[in-house]
């Protein structure tokens, strides 16, 4: 069985551009999530949806910050402006969705803001 | 909101002795769910063990098992025979009763160091 799988692996770019993580689940799981890991800590949720619909996005920087999951697969996890704070690791997560219980995690994607 | 905590950034062993990892949790939840994940430097996070609150017997994955210490909220994890490959950053983390929502909130870690 195919594994969460995200990419690119590694982003680097200057402060105020823009990047774009994409993650595509293990299928058939309908919950997405993407974590935010800042060096040093743990993850941190940023956005959860269930099929194509957004459950929890109380932790996601609205203002620069941006997810979709079209047609309930794929999901992309945009950030426009970038600021140096962004620097991470971006993890997307998936599970089934009906209380199964375990996420099963991609290898996620370092992003350095210079 | 529901809160964890590891209070040991890093901790070191001897290959083959056995190490245990601190977590507390602050929860107003009687059932729930606690686990740990380990996360290599390849950074994929895999569930190590997990354990319902419901259970009053402790989980236990060959060399790896919990003390789970529901009053105190302390949910720790022993790890036996230690091994080269258990080399990692173990978090601790915490998911809720709703039946369906399986978001996890996770602790700060803790870096595990095997020597040799």
């Amino acid at each position: 069985e195919a594994g969460v799988a995200q990419s690119p692996r590694y982003k680097i770019i200057e402060k105020r551009q823009s990047v774009a993580f994409w993650c595509n689940p293990i299928s058939g799981h309908a919950t997405l999530y993407w974590y935010q890991q800042i060096l040093g800590q743990g993850p941190k949720l940023l956005i959860q949806f269930q099929n194509n619909g957004v459950v929890d996005d109380s932790q996601l920087p609205k203002d620069r910050f941006s997810a979709e999951r079209l047609k309930g697969v794929d999901s992309t996890l945009k950030i426009q402006p970038a600021k140096l704070e962004d620097s991470a690791v971006y993890l997307c997560a998936s599970s089934l969705g009906w209380g199964a219980g375990e996420l099963f995690f991609g290898e996620g994607s370092r992003l350095t803001v210079l | 909101a529901q809160t964890v905590t590891q209070s040991q950034p890093e901790m070191s062993v001897q290959e083959a002795e056995t190490v245990t990892l601190s977590c507390t949790y602050d929860t107003s939840e009687s059932d729930y769910y606690l686990f740990w994940y380990k996360q290599p430097p390849s950074r994929q996070m895999i569930l190590v063990i997990r354990q319902e609150a419901y259970k009053q017997q402790n989980a236990t994955e060959n060399r790896f098992s919990v003390n789970f210490q529901k009053a105190a909220k302390s949910f720790s994890l022993k790890i036996s025979d230690s091994q080269l490959g258990d080399a990692a950053m173990y978090f601790c983390a915490y998911r809720g009763p709703n039946f369906g929502n399986e978001k996890l909130t996770f602790g700060t870690g803790t870096r595990l160091t095997i020597i040799p």
